[in-house]
């Protein structure tokens, strides 16, 4: 079975400092991972996907995410945080090419001015 | 643009009244899927059809039904038997594969 976990409900950062969002999986194969961000009243829209190869995903926006094998993660950053990348922000998690996504509760993250 | 298309963005009806959530696509995906979002939630998956013709149930299903008659559609009714109907409604599409899912813009249902 898979399972993708976000530890944090919520991730309170200034703006211009450096934004992490944490995500943790389980897979029994190889895991495929992607996130997704979402703002009020919208559908969820992909920043990038991890699928195989350079271990450093660059996605849109100036986001990218690091996948790390040992530790099972695959957490979110951003070197300088904007006030409108507060948004709602899911992992998600596809064992092999088949089958569901499997998505992490979410994290509400918050760039104050 | 090729895309995934929700109608209505809200919507309003009386409670004991069924209710059809329109999901179209034109991405020529093969799987289609129904999710429901409560405020600050998470994403529960209510069906889900990785073929025409052909769906399951996913983790919330009860009070809900779904067809599958064209690649393209996959709409969603909310029956009088689901209990708490009012939540934002999420469909997406996807290609087997390494591609993720492509999702809709959402539909808000309120009971009033």
């Amino acid at each position: 079975a898979q399972s993708v976990a976000q530890p944090e409900d919520q991730v309170n950062v200034a703006e211009g400092n450096p934004l992490t969002v944490k995500c943790t999986y389980s897979v029994s194969g190889n895991p495929y991972l992607f996130w997704y961000v979402q703002y009020p009243n919208r559908g969820l829209q992909f920043l990038l996907k991890y699928i195989t190869g350079d271990n450093l995903v660059k996605g849109s926006y100036g986001f990218e995410a690091e996948f790390n094998k040992s530790q099972t993660s695959f957490h979110l950053k951003k070197p300088s945080a904007l006030v409108s990348d507060s948004a709602l922000y899911f992992c998600a998690v596809r064992d092999g090419v088949r089958g569901k996504l499997q998505f992490g509760a979410g994290t509400q993250v918050v760039v104050t001015p | 643009d090729g895309g995934i298309t929700q109608s209505p963005k809200y919507l309003f009806r009386k409670e004991g009244q069924n209710v059809t959530l329109s999901c179209e696509q034109n991405l020529n995906h093969d799987a289609m899927y129904w999710y429901r979002q409560d405020p600050g939630q998470g994403l529960r998956l209510i069906y889900y059809s990785q073929i025409v013709n052909d769906f399951q149930k996913g983790d919330i299903a009860e009070g809900y039904s779904v067809s599958r008659e064209k690649k393209e559609s996959f709409p969603l009714t909310v029956t009088s038997a689901q209990k708490n109907p009012t939540a934002f409604y999420l469909c997406a599409s996807s290609l087997e594969g390494v591609a993720g899912y492509t999702f809709g813009s959402g539909t808000r249902l309120t009971i009033v």
